[in-house]
Parts: C-alpha cells; structure tokens; sequence
C-alpha cells in the first residue's frame, strides 16, 4: 500500500525566514497531493493542494512542487510568521473524480520564533 | 458553523466499557471518513463512507469497531470492549466527492478518547 515519508520531524525558523518540508510516496499511482496544519487541539486544516498534472502551486506565502518521477513533494512557506507555528502534514491519494483516502505523513512540527 | 462537527469533544472511559461517537459532515457532502490520530503521529485511515455504503475499512478497524451512516447524513462510530490502546483522537473528514474540487477532504475537531 502506499507509504508517505515526511521530513524533517521538527523545524525551526526565525520569523522571515523560509520553512521548506519534504515529502516523499511509493504508490506511483497517487496523483492527489494535499497540505495540512494542525493546531493544538483542533482537527487538520487543508491550506494548498495539488494534483499530479500540475509541477507547482502557490497560494501567498505557501508553495507546493511536486516531481513525479522522483516522487517527492514540497511545502515551501516564505516569510514565516509567529501564527504559522503548527504541526503540518503532508498526504498522498488514488484520488477518482469523487476523491479518495489520504495517507498521512508523520508531521512536521514548525516553530517560528519572533 | 457549516464545517464538519464531531460529538463529544472528549470521552473519557473504563476499559471494557462501549463508546459511540458522532460526526455530522458539511451539508451535501456525500463522502464521509474516519481516521484516528495518535499523539505525535499523522491521522490513519479507519474507513470511508459513499452516501450510506462503507466503501473500505482499514485493518486497523477491528472487529470492536463498527461505523454505520444510515441516512447518509451524520454517520456514529461505535467501540465494544474499549482497550487503553483505544486511546487516541477520532477524526471524522467529509468531501464533496464530485466536481473539480470533489477530492478535498475537511476534518472536524475530533473526539478525543481517553480509556483508563
């Protein structure tokens, strides 16, 4: 079944600063590829995703690229500030045209200092 | 609120005991999704619903566990004979499941159980 490995485990970053976290999946047959934040006690919030027809995304400060052949997948957030501190997930699916089951990564836990 | 809603919040629970949780997806939603999260690690797919019909269940859904969405609305999921290795956060998602944007999975708060 497909496997998502994410990294690094923890990240941080001065306020400004850059944060890139990496991903990579084995089912060369997922083509759905979503982004998470997850705060303290609530439920995972989508904040990008892309699809497998599409090298790259940007929404304001958040960035997602995605090599197929290679299989990896990246988060990019561009002038990190203090709110962006959070758990982020990257996730992977066989995705139909009514969508399907994401596998998770194990999460990155940002902190951006001030 | 017109996001995913989950209830109760918090269950706290014996060993041996049965709890039932409940989630009601956003309105028109016609896919519905379990997952379980741990301390420390991604949500894990549990099982998923089409309308009423429970499409997939992970192996990780025992025989203890059982999930039903009768009306294909609001959708319980229930555990007999609660272990301490219950103990985790129940996440419910639900996705449009058509149109361009069909595949974008929105989760609620979750419940979080705690089995002493």
């Amino acid at each position: 079944g497909e496997n998502v490995e994410q990294h690094p485990s923890t990240l941080s970053v001065q306020e400004g600063d850059s944060a890139v976290i990496k991903c990579t999946y084995s089912d060369s047959a997922s083509n759905y590829f979503p982004w998470y934040k997850q705060e303290l006690g609530k439920g995972p919030q989508l904040i990008i995703d892309i699809r497998s027809n599409v090298g790259e995304k940007k929404d304001q400060r958040i960035a997602v690229t995605l090599n197929k052949t290679a299989k990896h997948f990246s988060l990019h957030i561009t002038e990190t500030q203090p709110e962006d501190s959070a758990v982020y997930f990257c996730a992977a699916s066989k995705a139909d045209n009514q969508g399907g089951k994401l596998i998770f990564g194990q999460g990155t836990e940002l902190s951006v200092k001030p | 609120d017109t996001g995913v809603s989950q209830d109760p919040r918090h269950k706290i629970t014996k060993r041996g005991q049965n709890v039932t949780f409940r989630c009601d997806p956003i309105s028109e939603h016609n896919r519905l999704y379990w997952y379980r999260q741990t301390l420390g690690q991604g949500p894990e797919f549990l099982t998923y619903f089409q309308n009423e019909a429970q499409l997939e269940k992970s192996r990780l859904l025992s025989d203890r566990f059982s999930a039903e969405r009768p009306k294909g609305s609001f959708s319980t999921l229930e555990i007999q004979r609660t272990e301490q290795g219950d103990s985790a956060m129940y996440l419910c998602a639900s996705s449009l499941g058509a149109g361009s944007t069909g595949e974008k999975l929105f989760f609620g708060s979750g419940t979080q159980l705690s089995v002493l």
